[in-house]
């Protein structure tokens, strides 16, 4: 089975842009995960989607969104980037959600840098 | 406050050497605990994890973890150390309040001297 796969590999935007980050699950997973990934703050969660609906959220502010198509592939959405955008963006497929597994596998994320 | 700390930032061991990396957390009840390597430019890999128990879990690539609830720890140790095992280490918790969410701790750097 392939991995998840996530794109593009890197990214670089202007503050006051938006961008859009891709993840692609693995075949027959339902549940996608966001996380982000920087020196000064870690990794934290994102949000989780789960058949189309976001079942779990993080403090994040709402410029960060995401959704998720009826084939499990998911998108995420920043809105007017700030400096602070910048970070590693993970993504992790689920067969099941993460209210009943934390079986999770995580890409190789997205590395968004913010100029 | 509601935590997990790994208080090692960088940890350096010589190729065969045995490896401890620790990890405390800060819940009121048990979670669900895990341990991800990362390598360089890729995702997160999960070692092993603990649900209940068991306190001593076995993982992949050699490594295994101890639980011991009376110090709230969960200590990732493998025997002897290889050079391919160099990466960051991540203990994560899944707390148990129905937030159904993973909170990792800050990561330590494993360096494998030759």
């Amino acid at each position: 089975k392939a991995g998840v796969t996530q794109t593009p590999r890197y990214l670089i935007k202007t503050r006051g842009q938006q961008v859009t980050l891709s993840c692609s699950p693995i075949s027959g997973h339902r549940s996608v995960s966001w996380y982000q990934q920087t020196p000064g703050q870690g990794l934290q969660f994102l949000f989780e989607y789960f058949s189309e609906t976001q079942r779990n959220k993080g403090n994040f502010p709402g410029r960060f969104s995401g959704r998720q198509f009826s084939n499990s592939r998911s998108e995420m959405n920043v809105s007017t980037l700030e400096l602070g955008d910048s970070a590693l963006y993970l993504c992790a497929s689920s067969p099941r959600g993460l209210a009943e597994t934390y079986e999770q596998y995580f890409g190789p994320g997205t590395r968004l840098t913010v100029t | 406050a509601q935590s997990v700390t790994q208080p090692d930032i960088h940890i350096t061991v010589s190729e065969g050497a045995s490896l401890e990396l620790r990890c405390n957390y800060s819940y009121g009840a048990t979670p669900y605990l895990f341990w991800y390597v990362q390598s360089p430019g890729q995702g997160l890999q999960l070692l092993l994890k603990y649900f209940s128990g068991d306190t001593l879990v076995q993982g992949i690539k050699g490594f295994e973890a101890e639980f011991k609830r009376s110090q709230s720890s969960f200590n990732l140790r493998k025997p002897s150390v290889h050079w391919s095992d160099a990466a960051e280490y991540f203990c994560a918790v899944a707390p148990m309040d129905s937030s159904y969410k993973l909170i990792f701790g800050s990561g330590t750097r494993l360096l494998v001297r030759p």
